[in-house]
């Protein structure tokens, strides 16, 4: 499985914008970008994907770099609401499942 | 959205019986589905993948025969722990595909498995 790198934990004060990076060296050209997020004792929440183009909707923006190997989730002003884990995770697009690392921690202090 | 329930959201059993979780897609059609389970502190990680009429495939070292998966249509799955341990105890979520849209997946909110 393709792997990414996420900071352990990151921290933010409200109604700041944070950028959580991902770092995916081994990317191939089929590889998805998807970004989950979980709250404690809740299953993972869709925040965001995107192939090549950076993708924008209500949740969330997703920087992707031009050669793919690193990404970027921008929550644009993040409330306490926002604490959770955050995942990013390489997928194909075909059957095969999504596989969870570790992820970023966020923390936001009122 | 896509909504995934599952059913129970928590359960407590004795050790040697039988536990099922249900995982239905509410609002559209999942050809495939997935089980995971977290323990505490650590990531997803998941155990197996199910389609629609056919046997699920299950991850390196998760027991088929104990963890019993079945898809039966294109809204329901079903995980059966059988012969429930304490160390069974954790916190399972399943996943499923929408049909025609294969790069995203929705999630359940879990079912929080605790074995006496």
């Amino acid at each position: 499985d393709a792997k990414t790198t996420q900071p352990n934990s990151m921290e933010s004060n409200e109604e700041e914008p944070v950028h959580l990076p991902c770092n995916h060296s081994t990317i191939s050209g089929t590889d998805y970008i998807h970004w989950y997020r979980q709250l404690p004792s809740q299953g993972p929440e869709y925040v965001i994907h995107g192939l090549t183009s950076n993708v924008n909707n209500r949740m969330a923006s997703l920087a992707i770099a031009e050669d793919r190997k690193s990404s970027t989730l921008i929550l644009h002003r993040a409330t306490l609401r926002d604490a959770a884990v955050y995942y990013c995770i390489l997928g194909y697009s075909g059957n095969t499942p999504l596989v969870f690392g570790k992820g970023t921690r966020l923390s936001v202090i009122a | 959205g896509a909504v995934v329930s599952q059913h129970p959201s928590r359960v407590i059993c004795k050790s040697g019986t039988s536990v099922k979780i249900e995982c239905r897609s509410l609002d559209f059609q999942a050809t495939t589905m997935f089980w995971y389970r977290q323990f505490p502190k650590q990531s997803l990680m998941l155990m197996a993948t199910s389609n629609e009429g056919s046997k699920a495939t299950y991850e390196q070292g998760v027991e088929k025969d104990k963890f019993l998966i079945n898809h039966a249509s294109l809204t329901l799955s079903t995980l059966t722990v059988t012969s429930a341990h304490p160390e069974d105890s954790s916190f399972y979520i399943c996943s499923a595909r929408r049909r025609g849209r294969v790069d995203t997946q929705y999630f359940g909110p879990g079912t929080r498995l605790t074995v006496l």
